[in-house]
């Protein structure tokens, strides 16, 4: 398994709560990324990251954000949570150049907002 | 049609009979990368197959790339209870753009 770690694992939280999922790796790779995935269904990107201080979003329209201030840490953050946005998120990393290499997979977290 | 479509959506099989899941692609590639995702985990890759390879082998794993059509396909041979998992393709774009997954194919392997 890849030494990517999410946390928490499960979040069940109310509406408009603010949360923060956090995402870290210790390969020391530049590039970084999280995608949301429904149960059985496909993965959508939404964030990606190719260093510290780059950000970008992805092709899902998400009214998450997120922050690279640290190479191993890349947390996305709801200002407000709301039940559209039960998922599970799924954070990523890879080292080589973009999109040519494999990336590596964190087990996720499962959001549900109630 | 989405980027990446795969092919069954779900297959169920007995141990040591072999499976073969089905992957289509819509622009160029200069890579297809095949994934496993086992329930309530993140996806483990498996094998990438670059775009001027036709076939590539990792233990029990044949990947083929059929570039003319667009469609790659994933064989696992005398398959396992543990090889029960959902399997994405994902294509790796020739620029700038991002590595677009499949919907996946779950498959069942029957001890």
């Amino acid at each position: 398994e890849a030494d990517i770690y999410q946390t928490p694992r499960y979040l069940v939280i109310g509406t408009g709560k603010k949360i923060t999922l956090e995402c870290s790796q210790t390969m020391g790779h530049d590039k970084m990324y999280w995608y949301q995935q429904d149960p059985g269904m496909e993965l959508h990107l939404i964030h990606y990251s190719y260093g510290v201080n780059s950000t970008e979003k992805g092709d899902l329209s998400s009214e998450s954000t997120v922050s690279r201030i640290r190479t191993e840490h890349f947390p996305l953050t709801l200002e407000s949570a709301r039940p559209s946005h039960t998922s599970q998120y799924l954070c990523a990393s890879s080292g080589g150049t973009l999109y040519n290499s494999p990336l590596h997979f964190g087990n996720g977290t499962r959001l549900t907002v109630t | 049609s989405q980027q990446g479509e795969e092919d069954p959506q779900a297959l169920s099989i007995q141990e040591g009979e072999n499976a073969t899941m089905n992957c289509s692609y819509k622009t160029s590639i200069n890579n297809l990368q095949w994934y496993r995702q086992n329930s309530g985990r993140g996806l483990v890759h498996l094998i990438l197959i670059r775009s001027n390879e036709r076939e590539k082998h990792s233990g029990r794993l044949r990947v083929t790339l059929d570039t003319s059509k667009k469609s790659s396909s994933l064989l696992i041979t005398a398959s396992r209870a543990a090889d029960t998992a959902s399997y994405f393709c994902a294509s790796g774009p020739t620029s700038g753009s991002r590595l677009t997954f499949g919907e996946g194919t779950q498959l069942t392997v029957n001890p």
